[in-house]
């Protein structure tokens, strides 16, 4: 069975605070993918990165940077410098491709409110 | 445009009433997806489908029926719709593999009276 745990229901900042969210997974496979997902406001859902279970290296794309850790079952993702477009739900899941079936299984998501 | 639909995309309809969510892509994905977001409970899997003809559970598939007889479209049918099943509904597609990233729909919000 997989799971997606995100222990953070809402998280407030000022502006140009840094932020971290917190993603920890279980799965029995050891080929896995593990994937944010942003839905601001407006509702839709907006695929920020991906990374699988044999690439552990850390990933910076601007403000956003990841942190994927397999000792821990963790995946994290850390906004630097946080700005009021950042407000939205953000969304950890988990992938797999095993024995035959697909699955995706999301986070419950953590809502995240920058203000200005 | 690549893009995933969705009809329609609000829906009030009364218990038992025999309801059809439409989804569509574009991008000749194989695999498409059908989830509901709840308040607190994130996003769950109902249906997936990994080709035309080959469709699967996800985690919360009873009272939901799907088929996939075109790779572009992916209904989601609800024979007998109940109060429980009011929610936020997507649609989502992605190519090959498990490690592609899916492209979803705009969202479907359906409320069952």
């Amino acid at each position: 069975a997989q799971k997606v745990t995100q222990a953070q229901t809402e998280i407030s900042v000022v502006e140009k605070e840094d932020v971290t969210l917190d993603c920890v997974y279980e799965t029995r496979d050891t080929t896995y993918y593990l994937f944010w997902y942003k839905q601001p406001p407006s509702g839709e859902l907006v695929f920020l990165i991906r990374r699988n279970s044999f690439d552990e290296q850390n990933e910076i794309s601007g403000r956003y940077s990841w942190n994927f850790q397999k000792s821990t079952s963790s995946f994290n993702f850390t906004i630097t410098a946080s700005q009021v477009v950042d407000s939205a739900v953000y969304f950890c899941a988990l992938s797999v491709d095993s024995g035959g079936y697909q699955k995706v299984t999301f986070g419950t998501g953590t809502k995240l409110q920058v203000i200005p | 445009e690549a893009q995933v639909t969705q009809n329609p995309r609000y829906l009030i309809t009364v218990t038992g009433k025999k309801l059809t969510v439409t989804c569509s892509q574009n991008m000749n994905h194989e695999y498409m997806s059908w989830y509901r977001q709840d308040p607190g409970l994130g996003l769950r899997q109902i249906y997936y489908s990994m080709n035309v003809e080959v469709t699967d559970k996800g985690d919360v598939p009873e009272g939901y029926k799907v088929s996939r007889k075109e790779k572009r479209n992916f209904p989601l049918i609800l024979e007998s719709p109940s109060p429980n099943q009011t929610s936020l509904y997507f649609c989502a597609s992605r190519w090959g593999t498990s490690g592609n990233e899916q492209f979803f729909g705009p969202g479907t919000r359906l409320t069952v009276l």
